[in-house]
């Protein structure tokens, strides 16, 4: 079985500050994963992934993911938040094989407030 | 954002009644998914096709569920009988091919069953 976990539902930070979302993953094999952002009233949207190699990975809009085997984490950072950046993000396990085996985390929702 | 589109983008249906809703892949993507998220962003997988061939679907679509994905037509998701427990977000999403995990996602059809 596999399964993620994203610790915080809601996370306020000052715009301008840096951000770190939480994420560790569950899965005894080798895991693909995915950080998606869903602004509101929109759908899914991929910011990046991990398949191997190089564990810090770059995404759009600033966003950087490390993946850690040890600690089955991976965790999205993103050095200055911007107001633009209020969504929910989720972290995605998937299985080798078919994408129907993909795992959502329950997502976490980022509050950008004024510094 | 996203190429694959979803249309309506709001749907309210009576307990009862048939819903429908449809998407358009983003182009060259043979592979569509459909996935229902709860308000407690839950997600979870529906069916998937193949160009046209269903690949995998879950008990709760083969009963009151029904898709297609005719060539040259959108595909298409519909429940025969809405409840109100059906109530969500459903969020179509397109692939290169089965093995290619990245989706891309739709905006998506809020349903509500009253």
């Amino acid at each position: 079985a596999q399964s993620v976990t994203q610790p915080d539902a809601r996370v306020t930070v000052s715009e301008g500050a840096s951000l770190q979302l939480r994420c560790k993953y569950s899965y005894s094999g080798t895991p693909y994963l995915f950080w998606y952002v869903q602004y509101p009233r929109q759908g899914l949207q991929l910011l990046l992934k991990y398949y191997s190699g190089d564990p810090v990975v770059q995404g759009v809009n600033g966003f950087e993911a490390e993946f850690s085997k040890s600690n089955s984490s991976f965790h999205l950072r993103k050095a200055s938040v911007h107001w633009s950046d209020s969504a929910v993000y989720f972290c995605v396990l998937s299985s080798t094989g078919f994408a129907s085996a993909l795992t959502f985390g329950s997502g976490t929702k980022v509050i950008p407030c004024l510094p | 954002n996203s190429k694959v589109i979803q249309t309506p983008r709001y749907l309210v249906k009576g307990q009862g009644q048939k819903a429908k809703m449809r998407c358009i892949p983003e182009k060259g993507h043979p592979v569509v998914f459909w996935y229902q998220q709860n308000k407690n962003n839950e997600f979870k997988f529906l069916i998937n096709f193949q160009n046209q061939e269903v690949l995998q679907q879950i008990d709760m679509t083969e009963k009151r569920f029904s898709a297609e994905c005719p060539s040259n037509s959108p595909c298409s998701l519909e429940i025969q009988s809405s409840e109100a427990g059906d109530s969500a977000l459903y969020l179509c999403a397109s692939s290169l091919s089965q093995g290619q995990n990245t989706l891309y996602f739709g905006a998506g059809t809020r349903l509500s069953v009253l």
